[in-house]
C-alpha cells in the first residue's frame, strides 16, 4: 500500500521554466491538497480538490494551477517558475471525514534559480 | 479567516522532563489535528481531537482540546531523545474542508 506518492522528489528549475508535480493516492480518497512548506511558516495551502473534476483555491494560489482529471491524481503546475516558488511541496489526501486525518506524501523539493 | 498559533516555536528540553506545547486558534472549530515531522521527512498524524474535552494519549504524548477556550495542548511526559521533531497543530473550520496549520514547534530533547 503506497499511500500518497509524489513525483519527482527533487527538481531544479530556471526562472521562467514550467513544470508539473504529480500526486497519486491509492486510498480512494475524495479530497486532495497541495501545500508548500517554507522555513518558519508551517504549511500553507495552495489549491485543493473535494472530488474528481473539482478544484479550489487555497491560501497562496497565485502562480500555480491544478487539475484533478482522475480521482487518484492531483497535478500541480507552475507555468513560469519564479525564485519565490522555491520550497518543499507536499501533497495530501483524505476521505473527507472529520475523524480521519490527512495523509501526506514525502514531499517534492523544488529549487528555482 | 481561521488563524492558528503555536507556542513555543522552539523548545529545548532535557530527557526525563515534562513540557507542554500550546495551540490557539481564532475561530470556531470542532476538529484539531496534531502531526509530527522529522527533518526532511513527511508529516505523520499523531492525534485527531473532535470534541470539547477530548483527550488522547499515545506513549509519552497526550493531547487535549478545549473548544471554548479555542486551545489545544500537547503534553510531553518524561521526554526521550526519540521525541525530537517538529510538531504541528492544525485546525479545520466547522463547515470547511481546509486545514490551517500552526507554524510548528521544533522540539529538541537533549541527553
Amino acid at each position: 500500500n503506497a499511500g500518497v506518492t509524489q513525483t519527482p522528489k527533487f527538481r531544479v528549475l530556471k526562472t521562467g521554466q514550467s513544470m508539473t508535480l504529480l500526486c497519486a493516492q491509492d486510498m480512494n480518497h475524495e479530497y486532495m491538497y497541495w501545500y508548500r512548506q517554507d522555513p518558519g511558516m508551517g504549511l500553507r495551502l495552495i489549491h485543493y480538490s473535494v472530488g474528481e473534476g473539482t478544484t479550489a483555491k487555497g491560501e497562496v494560489p497565485d502562480g500555480y494551477n491544478v487539475s484533478r482529471l482522475k480521482k487518484q491524481n492531483f497535478l500541480l503546475g507552475l507555468e513560469s517558475a519564479a525564485p519565490s516558488q522555491t520550497s518543499v511541496y507536499f501533497c495530501a489526501s483524505s476521505p473527507g471525514r472529520k475523524d480521519q486525518p490527512q495523509h501526506f506524501g514525502d514531499g517534492t523539493r523544488l529549487s528555482i534559480l | 479567516e481561521l488563524k492558528v498559533e503555536q507556542n513555543p516555536l522552539f523548545l529545548s528540553m532535557q530527557e526525563g522532563k515534562n513540557y507542554t506545547i500550546y495551540c490557539n486558534y481564532s475561530t470556531t472549530s470542532d476538529r484539531l489535528y496534531w502531526y509530527r515531522q522529522d527533518p526532511g521527512k513527511s508529516l505523520e498524524s499523531l492525534f485527531v481531537l473532535l470534541s470539547n474535552g477530548a483527550v488522547k494519549q499515545e506513549g509519552r504524548l497526550m493531547a487535549s482540546l478545549d473548544t471554548k477556550a479555542r486551545l489545544s495542548t500537547l503534553h510531553i511526559t518524561a521526554a526521550v531523545h526519540d521525541l525530537s521533531a517538529t510538531y504541528f497543530c492544525a485546525a479545520q473550520e466547522t463547515s470547511g474542508s481546509r486545514l490551517t496549520f500552526g507554524e510548528g514547534t521544533q522540539l529538541t530533547v537533549n541527553p
